[in-house]
């Protein structure tokens, strides 16, 4: 139990269009999502926390207008990279924790590459 | 604000034999949780261990055991009788609060684990 899904798992974008990565947590109820980035060999840096029907709480240094994120039901969150750029290539992931739960329950990931 | 520290960017170990991820952390609140997780070459996070930090008991679960210091501020993870699948990084993270599921995970550097037949 307590899976997260994950789509796209990589994406190829030309630079200056946006992509919308999802996370949907399958058998519980998601209020809170964190989202999470990920360059090769380094840690995961939490990028925004998104909570259910009120808007996401950015970490210092994140672009808000930049990295769109919607957390319109208890089932799904969305992250929208807007007018990507080759820096914003990276590994996006996503994770929840289910009440009750002590784990966090991670998305396989987003394998982003803007060309 | 609160801090993770990983301080070995890599580590090797014989198979069979035990190896120590080392852990430190920082923080001003007194209720807080600590995370072990595993990323194989895959991405996927896979949840090792947890360890509370009014919990007086180090954590184990199976091969994995968390030795917590907590006057030291350490929370070091070991594995005993290495496996060759168990090549992977290894992420200590940390939650303040005991919140189960609002609060924030921040995560250490990481440690890639070799495992050498």
């Amino acid at each position: 139990g307590a899976v997260v899904s994950q789509h796209p798992s990589r994406v190829i974008c030309k630079s200056g269009t946006s992509v919308k990565i999802e996370c949907r947590s399958l058998d519980f109820q998601a209020t809170t999502m964190f989202w999470y980035r990920q360059f090769p060999k380094q840690s995961l840096m939490l990028m925004a926390t998104s909570n259910e029907g009120s808007k996401a709480t950015y970490e210092q240094g994140v672009e808000k207008d930049k990295f769109l994120i919607n957390h319109a039901s208890l089932t799904l969150s969305t992250l929208t990279v807007t007018s990507a750029h080759p820096e914003d290539s990276s590994f996006y992931i996503c994770s929840a924790s289910p009440w009750g739960r002590i784990g966090y329950t991670f998305g396989s990931g987003t394998r982003l590459t803007v060309v | 604000a609160q801090k993770i520290t990983q301080t070995q960017p890599g580590m090797f170990v014989q198979e069979k034999e035990a190896v120590t991820l080392d852990c430190t952390y920082d923080t001003s609140d007194q209720s807080y949780g600590l995370f072990w997780y595993k990323q194989p070459s895959s991405g996927e996070m896979i949840f090792l261990i947890y360890q509370g930090s009014y919990d007086e008991q180090n954590a184990t679960e199976g091969r994995y055991s968390l030795n917590f210091q907590k006057a030291r501020k350490s929370a070091n993870l070991v594995i005993s009788a290495s496996q060759l699948g168990d090549s992977a990084m290894y992420f200590c993270a940390m939650r303040e609060g005991l919140s189960s599921n609002t609060g924030k995970l921040i995560f250490g550097q990481g440690t890639t684990l070799q495992v050498k037949p």
